[in-house]
Parts: structure tokens; C-alpha cells; sequence
């Protein structure tokens, strides 16, 4: 079985600061951790994603995550966040243990503050 | 198209109705997702198809929903008797295969049932 759970439901940041999202996951086997963001009336776009290897993993638009296997987190960090930030992200997981099917958090929506 | 496509982008449909949703997964992609999601919510798994495998429909949440997938590629997700409980966003994904690679998503149809 697998699992995951994003800590707030709304994260609120000014302009310049610091993005940090968070994601925790529950796997029994190896997971593929995956972050995703929505904006208004679209689909879902990959920012990036952990399978093997190196554990911290960088995205598109400045977007990085660190897979810790010790905490079961994949968090997201931005260093800067922008105003084109604003949306709707979602951490995924699949695994053997999921059929590789992606278990999606409820999302975090980001609101950036000029 | 090189993306996912789906249609209708928008249903307005009576309770009572049928409505059937369509998925033009990225060609080649054998894999295929239909999730939902609600507003405020996650994205809530539907139905997997992986192939010539049967079909994945443990998260269909009722069985006036169903799917099926012709020759491998379109997809038609039909929603019977509808609910107001259904109106929701539809959203399809494709993956190039099961495993560590990501699902590429559809814009999603947004379905409302008055």
C-alpha cells in the first residue's frame, strides 16, 4: 500500500522568500516520488521527480526536492519564490506496491504575497 | 496533438442524465488514468488500464461509473444516472509505460451536474 500526505493545505509566502512545501509518504517497497503543479483551469505538470540515485532533485522554475528516505519526506523547496508561483502543487507516489498506480496528496495551494 | 486530450473541456448535464468523457491519451502511451477531483480534494484514483491487461477498476466509486479503452488508445469514461455528488473534474493521464515515469495529464473536463 502506499500513501501520501501534504502538511497544510495553504501555504502563504511574500514575494522573494522561501517556498517550502511539505510531503510525507508511506511505501513498503522502494517508492518514484513525484511533484506535480496545477494552475487555474489546467491539468497537472511535472515540476520533478525522484525514481533511483542521486537524492536531491531539481525541477523546472528553480524547484527542487529531497528525497529522505529516513524521514519519509520528498519536501519541495524554492530558494526565491516568484509571483508566477501561485498555484496548486501536488506530491504523488507510485511503487510495486501501488501497481505503479500514483497516489496523489490533496495538494498545497501557494500564495505568493507582493 | 503531441499532449493529452480530453473532451468535452465543460459538461453541463441534468441529474439523470448520462454522460460519457473522453481521453486521447499521447500516442504510443500504454498506459491510461482517470482520476477526479473535487473541489478542495486530491485526485481521487478511478481506473487504470495498462496495455491488454485487464483494467484496473478498484477506485471506480460506483457502478454507475465505468470505462473502457478501445484499441489501446481513446479512452471513454460514461458516468450513468448522474449524481450532483459527480460534478467534479475529470482529469486522464497517459504514461509510456508503468513504472518511474511520470503521467502526462490531460486539461480535464469539468463536469457539472445540475
Amino acid at each position: 500500500a502506499q500513501s501520501v500526505t501534504q502538511l497544510g493545505s495553504h501555504v502563504s509566502v511574500s514575494e522573494g522568500a522561501l517556498v517550502l512545501l511539505r510531503c510525507n509518504y508511506s511505501s513498503s517497497v522502494p517508492p518514484y516520488l513525484f511533484w506535480y503543479v496545477q494552475y487555474p483551469n489546467q491539468g497537472l505538470q511535472l515540476l520533478l521527480k525522484y525514481t533511483t540515485g542521486a537524492t536531491l532533485v531539481k525541477g523546472i522554475n528553480g524547484f527542487e526536492a529531497e528525497f529522505k528516505k529516513s524521514e519519509t519526506s520528498f519536501h519541495l523547496t524554492k530558494p526565491s519564490a516568484h509571483m508566477s508561483d501561485a498555484a496548486e502543487y501536488f506530491c504523488a507516489v507510485s511503487s510495486s506496491g501501488g501497481s505503479y498506480i500514483p497516489t496523489f496528496g490533496r495538494g498545497t495551494s501557494l500564495i505568493v504575497h507582493p | 496533438g503531441a499532449g493529452v486530450s480530453q473532451s468535452p473541456s465543460n459538461k453541463v448535464t441534468e441529474k439523470g442524465k448520462d454522460v460519457e468523457l473522453r481521453c486521447d491519451p499521447i500516442s504510443g502511451h500504454t498506459a491510461l488514468y482517470w482520476y477526479r477531483q473535487s473541489l478542495g480534494q486530491g485526485l481521487e484514483f478511478l481506473i487504470y488500464f495498462q496495455g491488454n491487461s485487464a483494467p484496473d477498476k478498484s477506485g471506480l466509486p460506483s457502478d454507475r461509473f465505468s470505462a473502457e479503452r478501445t484499441g489501446g488508445s481513446v479512452s471513454t469514461l460514461t458516468i450513468q444516472r448522474t449524481q450532483q455528488e459527480d460534478s467534479a473534474v475529470y482529469l486522464c493521464a497517459s504514461n509510456p509505460r508503468a513504472g518511474h515515469t511520470e503521467a502526462f495529464f490531460g486539461q480535464g473536463t469539468r463536469l457539472t451536474v445540475v
